[in-house]
């Protein structure tokens, strides 16, 4: 079965700091997608980043940017020069592109002034 | 904005009742998924549909039910209800039926609350 494991409940750091998210999944398929999401205050899903599974560079998106261990079936959320507008919970999910995408339990971040 | 629209945003009710909640998706996506999150989890995948039709079932209860009508919105049935009830329920879509070409793009949920 798909799992996907967010260790971190909360994190907090000054704006303008570099901040990692961990994830780490369990899946059996050879190819699948790996995507953070958003939910800020507002709690609308906003999709962050993706990254296929048979890509090996990893994926950037501006201030965002992932590493992928696929060996290691981790994919962390690295976000440089933090802004205030990233306070949200953020959630790692992943899925074969299919169906089922599996969400991790989230975690709450807070960028302080 | 997502282009999906999700109403009503805010929905209480007592238990045994049944509501019903709806989404439509972005302009041209044929497939619609319904999530619900519960408080302070992640999102569970309830239902999927591809252009009128079910293509995949998550961890919906019974008392659950959904369709997707010919103009493309959906609805979200949800009966008997109780107070675990309570949660987030999101609509998502896609263009495909397989959405790793194509990200889901989510609605603002309706929050549901079971008295």
């Amino acid at each position: 079965a798909q799992t996907v494991t967010q260790s971190q409940p909360e994190m907090s750091v000054q704006e303008a700091e570099t901040v990692t998210l961990s994830c780490t999944y369990d899946t059996s398929e050879s190819n699948y997608y790996l995507f953070w999401y958003k939910q800020p205050p507002s709690r609308q899903m906003i999709l962050v980043i993706r990254q296929e599974a048979y890509k090996q560079q990893n994926a950037t998106e501006n201030r965002f940017s992932v590493n992928f261990q696929k060996a290691a079936k981790s994919f962390s959320l690295k976000i440089s020069d933090s802004q205030l507008g990233d306070t949200a919970m953020y959630f790692c999910a992943e899925g074969q592109g299919a169906q089922k995408l599996v969400f991790g339990q989230g975690t709450r971040l807070t960028i302080n002034p | 904005d997502s282009g999906v629209t999700q109403t009503p945003k805010h929905l209480i009710t007592a238990t045994g009742q049944r509501v019903t909640l709806r989404c439509s998706p972005r302009s041209g996506d044929l497939s619609v998924y319904w999530y619900q999150q519960s408080l302070d989890q992640g999102l569970q995948f309830l239902i999927q549909y591809y252009n009128g039709e079910e293509r995949a079932k998550g961890n919906i209860l019974e008392r659950f039910s959904a369709q997707q009508f010919p103009d493309l919105h959906s609805e979200l049935n949800l009966s008997s209800l109780e107070l675990g009830d309570s949660a987030l329920y999101f609509c998502a879509s896609s263009v495909e039926a397989a959405w790793g070409d194509s990200p889901l793009h989510f609605g603002n949920g309706t929050r549901l609350t079971v008295t």
